[in-house]
């Protein structure tokens, strides 16, 4: 079955630099678009990036722009977030989802969680 | 970026239909999705293309669209659909991804 396995979270300091991995089975992986998603604690949703199935396009939301990068490697069928820069308002639940043209974010991951935090 | 607008709470009794709403400027131009997700699990797609359902979703779960608003409709409600519900939508241009602020549905 379709699986997405989050990993890399943990806890770092402000101003530091976390790399999230995203490994994805039971799917054709370079198929597909992908996004991160993260939660707050105690909030909601909040869109953070997505990234084409052949990389050729990244977009990002207001609040990472700029710090956070997205990138894939079909070859390894896995999907990366580095972050720089962290903030404590980065403190979340991340998430990485596929995206089917026909029906959206589709199937998601168990998400990790990153704690920044002197 | 724009904005999608959720009641924070909504309470039915079981066997009663709930109705959670999202309001947005671009939804009538742009397909919504709905996620639920119960606590401490990952969210899970309900609704997608304003009304579609996909499989392994109960048919309680219905979706409309009527100009800026769309509706997760649960007719039937069950104990088990107690969760926080989300409604989710693009820009025209697929670049940008914005989530509603998110609906409790509490079940009596």
């Amino acid at each position: 079955q379709v699986q997405l396995v989050e990993s890399g979270g943990g806890v770092v300091q402000p101003g530091r630099s976390l790399r999230l991995s995203c490994a994805a089975s039971g799917l054709t992986f370079s198929s597909y678009g992908m996004h991160w998603v993260r939660q707050a604690p105690g909030k909601g949703l909040e869109w953070v990036a997505v990234i084409w199935y052949d990389g050729s396009n990244k977009y990002y939301g207001d609040s990472v722009k700029g710090r956070f990068t997205v990138s894939r490697d079909n070859s390894k069928n896995t999907l990366y977030l580095q972050m720089n820069s962290l903030r404590a308002e980065d403190t979340a639940v991340y998430y990485c989802a596929r995206d089917t043209n026909n029906s959206g974010m589709d199937v998601w991951g168990q998400g990790t969680t990153v704690t920044v935090s002197s | 970026s724009f904005d999608l607008t959720q009641p924070p709470s909504v309470s039915v009794s079981p066997g009663q239909t709930a109705r959670i709403t999202c309001s947005g400027d671009a939804l009538p131009k742009q397909y919504a999705y709905w996620f639920q997700q119960k606590p401490g699990q990952a969210p899970v797609l309900v609704i997608y293309k304003d009304t579609e359902r996909p499989s392994g979703i109960p048919e309680r779960f219905s979706g409309s669209s009527s100009g800026t608003t769309v509706t997760l409709t649960i007719s039937g409600v069950q104990a088990e659909d107690e969760a926080d519900y989300y409604c989710q939508s693009a820009d025209s241009s697929s670049t940008y991804w914005v989530f509603g602020g998110g609906t409790k549905l509490t079940v009596l």
